[in-house]
């Protein structure tokens, strides 16, 4: 089974202060057919998770040019370049390269 | 507006079963595969199963393998989740998720539903 691993485990963020949360999956997620099946959600309080970012670095719908992806392989980065108090909530990596596996989940919050 | 409406959970005791349905509207729903995604009271996330559009493959977690079966109506706009032998392992808030492509693999889930909840417990 792939495991993926985050850090930090929690983020406090003055807003408009920028954030980075690393993930690290224990095989490569880079697919023969070129793509890297990695992906970032977000879960808001209350609410179901929510897709910001596929296979890496693209946007999903809707998703605020704030949010970056970055990475290749095993190591990957979701960036947020001016926190805003609507990004509080638990963010979490997801592989798709061999089932489905997520990291434990980073949760950020507003200081 | 894509909406997805879980229901079937509750309250029931260890080894008893229980059959989870998910309601979808707002896109076509035989166009896509659909997952059941858990996350126990306080946890994480975890991928429970998928199923492609045409019910022609199907995945499982190791840990609901042989328990847990996923169908889908295409007809009804429905997906359904069977669980048998329940544990209290298995207490969680279930999602339904539709999937970006018709196949079960590589793929992500967007969007999710509000979620049942299933407690096993005596």
């Amino acid at each position: 089974d792939i495991v993926m691993t985050q850090t930090p485990l929690s983020l406090s963020v003055t807003p408009g202060q920028p954030a980075s949360i690393s993930c690290k999956s224990s095989q490569s997620l880079l697919h023969s057919d070129g793509k890297t099946y990695l992906y970032w959600y977000l879960q808001k309080p209350g609410q179901p998770p929510q897709l910001l970012i596929y296979e890496v670095s693209n946007r999903f719908s809707g998703v605020p040019d704030r949010f970056s992806g970055s990475g290749s392989g095993t190591d990957f980065t979701l960036k947020i370049s001016r926190v805003e108090a609507e990004d509080v909530g638990v963010y979490y990596c997801m592989q798709s390269i061999q089932l489905y596996t997520f990291g434990q989940g980073t949760k950020l919050e507003i200081k | 507006e894509v909406q997805l409406v879980e229901s079937g959970g509750g309250l029931v005791q260890p080894g008893r079963s229980l059959r989870l349905s998910c309601a979808a509207s707002g896109f076509t729903f035989d166009d896509y595969a659909m997952h059941w995604v858990r996350q126990a009271p306080g946890k994480g996330l975890e991928w429970v199963s998928g199923i492609s559009w045409n019910s022609g493959s199907i995945g499982y977690a190791d840990s609901v393998k042989g328990r847990f079966t996923i169908s889908r109506d295409n007809a009804k706009n429905s997906l359904y989740l069977q669980m048998n032998s329940l544990r209290a392992e298995d207490t969680a808030l279930y999602y339904c998720a539709k999937g970006g492509v018709a196949i079960p693999s590589l793929n992500w889930f967007d969007p999710w539903g509000q979620g049942t909840l299933v407690t096993v417990s005596s």
